[in-house]
C-alpha cells in the first residue's frame, strides 16, 4: 500500500507570493492533517480535514488555508508569503483522526527568499 | 491549554543501558497520547500509543494521569535506537528528544 505522498518535495518562493502544497493520503484514510516544522518551533499543527471539512485548527493566521477533495486528497495554501514561512510542511493521514495513529509523508521543504 | 513538554533535547546513553525519554502533558480531558520516532533519513512514524499498551522494539510507555506523564522506556538501549523521538497529545507535538546510543 502506497504511503502518504506530498508534492512538490522542494519549493522556492519570494515574499508576497502564494503557494499550494499537495498531499495524497494512504488509500482509505479520510483524515488529513498538516503541520509546519521549523528548528525553532518544532512541529506545529496547522489544521485537520475529514470528509472535506476542516475539523480542527491550530493557531496560524488566515494566510494559511486548506481544503480536502472527495477522494481525500488535500491541498494547503499559503498566501502573501513571509520569510518566516520557510519550513518543512508535513502532511499526515489516518483512518478517522482522533485517537488513530498518523502516517506522515516526507514533507515539502518551502524556502522563502 | 493543551501542551506537551519534552524537557531533554538530547539524551546520550551507552549501549545496554536503560533509557527513559520524558514526556509531560497538559490536558483537562482524557488524553490521547502517542510516541513517534524519526530515524535518520526516514519519515516520522508511530512508535506506540497509550491505548494499545503494547511494547514496540522493546519500548514501553505508561500513562500516569496523576503526574500527567507518558515517559518512554527501554531496559537495554541498542545502537539502532538512535533517533529523534516525539511525544504527541493527539495533534500537539513536543519539541522532541534526540537519543544517541553510544557503542
Amino acid at each position: 500500500k502506497a504511503g502518504v505522498t506530498q508534492t512538490p518535495r522542494y519549493l522556492i518562493k519570494t515574499r508576497g507570493q502564494q503557494v499550494t502544497l499537495s498531499c495524497s493520503p494512504i488509500s482509505g484514510h479520510r483524515s488529513v492533517s498538516w503541520y509546519q516544522q521549523t528548528p525553532g518551533q518544532g512541529l506545529q499543527f496547522l489544521f485537520e480535514y475529514f470528509s472535506e471539512t476542516q475539523r480542527n485548527k491550530g493557531n496560524f493566521p488566515g494566510r494559511f488555508s486548506g481544503r480536502q477533495f472527495s477522494n481525500s486528497r488535500s491541498e494547503m495554501n499559503v498566501s502573501t508569503l513571509e520569510l518566516g514561512d520557510s519550513a518543512l510542511y508535513l502532511c499526515a493521514s489516518s483512518w478517522t483522526g482522533g485517537n488513530q495513529p498518523q502516517h506522515f509523508g516526507d514533507g515539502t521543504r518551502l524556502s522563502i527568499l | 491549554a493543551q501542551r506537551v513538554t519534552q524537557p531533554e533535547k538530547l539524551l546520550s546513553v551507552f549501549k545496554g543501558a536503560p533509557v527513559e525519554l520524558k514526556c509531560n502533558y497538559s490536558y483537562s480531558g482524557s488524553p490521547e497520547l502517542f510516541w513517534y520516532v524519526q530515524y535518520s533519513r526516514q519519515r516520522l512514524q508511530l512508535l506506540l500509543r497509550h491505548i494499545s499498551r503494547e511494547s514496540i522494539k522493546g519500548f514501553t510507555a505508561d500513562l500516569n494521569k496523576g503526574e500527567t506523564s507518558f515517559h518512554l522506556k527501554k531496559p537495554f538501549a541498542q545502537e539502532e535506537d538512535s533517533a529523534m523521538y516525539y511525544c504527541a497529545l493527539k495533534y500537539i507535538f513536543g519539541t522532541g528528544t534526540r537519543l544517541k546510543v553510544l557503542a
